[in-house]
């Protein structure tokens, strides 16, 4: 069975702190992605990985950074955080290939910025 | 730019009732469509995974189908159980990019 996991099931910051959102998968995928969850907005990719130490824009990267220094992890940073990026953060992984090959999730991580 | 839609929005049905979720998407160019269930504050469940060449797939009471030529997909849910009630989402991997795109989702209760 995949595992994906994530740091944090809940997390409250405050504004203007430096927030790492860790994703940690067993599979040897070698993409990563993450998405952030929001009502009525559904889910939008922030940023992804097909490789170590590679990393691309998805639709929505501004306020975010990522780090992929391990094949496994994969991180989410919030250089400083701001209300408005209080949401659920969704990490993903799956391997490479065109077809046969499915997204698995993690279970999330609510974060609360305050 | 690869757009998906479900309708509806939210299902209220009672318990042992057969259903239908549909998914439509705006461009046929694509590998696989994944469907995925997701419990409130949860995160997604793999259901289903249907290649661009098959029609459809099956795993136990669930089917989805295909049709790509359309933009469609459905997933049919045979005997719901108030378990099955959760946000079910589908989200479409093109050939021209790495990304699935998903769904707004449809939200489901099934009624004891």
């Amino acid at each position: 069975d995949v595992k994906v996991t994530q740091s944090s099931r809940y997390l409250v910051k405050r504004t203007g702190e430096k927030v790492f959102l860790e994703c940690v998968q067993d599979m040897d995928h070698e993409n990563m992605f993450w998405y952030r969850q929001d009502p009525g907005l559904g889910l939008r990719l922030i940023y992804f990985s097909y490789d170590v130490k590679m990393k691309e824009k998805g639709d929505i990267p501004e306020g975010y950074s990522v780090s992929r220094e391990k094949k496994e992890r994969f991180s989410l940073i919030l250089e400083s955080a701001s209300t408005n990026q209080t949401s659920m953060y969704l990490c993903a992984s799956r391997s490479h290939g065109p077809s046969y090959n499915e997204q698995f999730f993690g279970p999330g991580t609510r974060l609360t910025v305050l | 730019k690869q757009e998906v839609t479900q309708i509806p929005a939210a299902l209220s049905v009672p318990e042992g009732e057969n259903l239908v979720l549909n998914c439509s998407f705006t461009d046929s160019a694509i590998y696989n469509l994944q469907w995925f269930r997701q419990d409130p504050g949860k995160g997604l469940t793999s259901l289903l995974l249907i290649q661009s060449s098959q029609r459809e797939q099956t795993s136990g009471r669930l089917n989805a189908s295909l049709d790509k030529s359309s933009g469609r997909s459905t997933l049919y849910i045979a005997a719901s159980q108030p378990g099955d009630s959760a946000t079910y989402l589908c989200a479409v991997r093109g050939t021209r990019g790495q990304n699935f795109v998903f769904g707004p989702g449809t939200r489901l209760s099934v009624l004891p």
